[in-house]
């Protein structure tokens, strides 16, 4: 079984701040783990994903996440936040044995203050 | 060139019609999903298909039926629509491998009235 969870469900930052996202997995085996975003009235786009590689992954947008299995985590963090990165967030896990399927979490809300 | 396409974007219909929702990719995947997001946002996988046939089948109602003519199509149909099935419904592709993302289509707005 696997799942996911997202600790904040509504997070504001300033314009300029730093962007942190919080997600927590557990996965019975290896997890392959993404993060998604959505932009009101659309569908999910590729954030980034980790796939077993490197520990640090980098996306677009200038979004990047760290996987660490010590602390079954994959928090989502942008240096500084733009306006245009207003949306809603969402993290997801896999694994080579699932069914093919992603497993998301509830999601988190992000507003961006000017 | 879309690339995961679904059709309508919104609809809005009578409890107790019937509908459907229609998906097509041209991403060349093997694996085609459905996913209902709540009025909370919570993404559920609902069906998954690799290579036309039926893998996932969650705990969904016997209304809704999915159907795929072929690996580039996952159509949705749905019975007797009730007001709970009021949603966002999104269809998703990827290649068989749980490494690799899945993409998304646009979304279809169901509304019930």
């Amino acid at each position: 079984a696997q799942s996911v969870t997202q600790l904040g469900s509504h997070v504001s930052v300033s314009e300029g701040a730093l962007v942190l996202l919080r997600c927590n997995y557990s996965s019975s085996v290896p997890p392959y783990l993404f993060w998604y975003v959505q932009y009101p009235n659309q569908g999910l786009q590729l954030l980034l994903k980790y796939t077993s590689a490197a520990t640090l992954v980098k996306g677009i947008n200038g979004f990047e996440a760290e996987f660490k299995k010590s602390e079954t985590s994959f928090h989502l963090t942008k240096p500084s936040a733009h306006m245009s990165d207003a949306a809603e967030y969402f993290c997801a896990v896999s694994h080579s044995g699932s069914a093919r399927q992603l497993t998301f979490g509830s999601g988190t809300q992000l507003t961006v203050l000017p | 060139d879309t690339a995961v396409s679904q059709t309508p974007k919104y609809l809005v219909t009578q409890m107790g019609n019937d509908k459907s929702i229609k998906c097509e990719q041209n991403l060349g995947h093997d694996t085609m999903y459905w996913y209902k997001q709540d009025s909370k946002k919570f993404l559920k996988i609902m069906f998954s298909y690799n290579n036309k046939e039926l893998i996932i089948n969650e705990t969904v109602p016997n209304r809704f039926s999915p159907k795929s003519p072929d690996k580039a199509h996952l159509n949705l149909h749905i019975n007797s629509l009730e007001l709970g099935d009021s949603a966002v419904y999104f269809c998703a592709s990827s290649h068989r491998t749980g490494r690799t993302e899945a993409f998304f289509g646009q979304g279809t707005r169901l509304t019930v009235v």
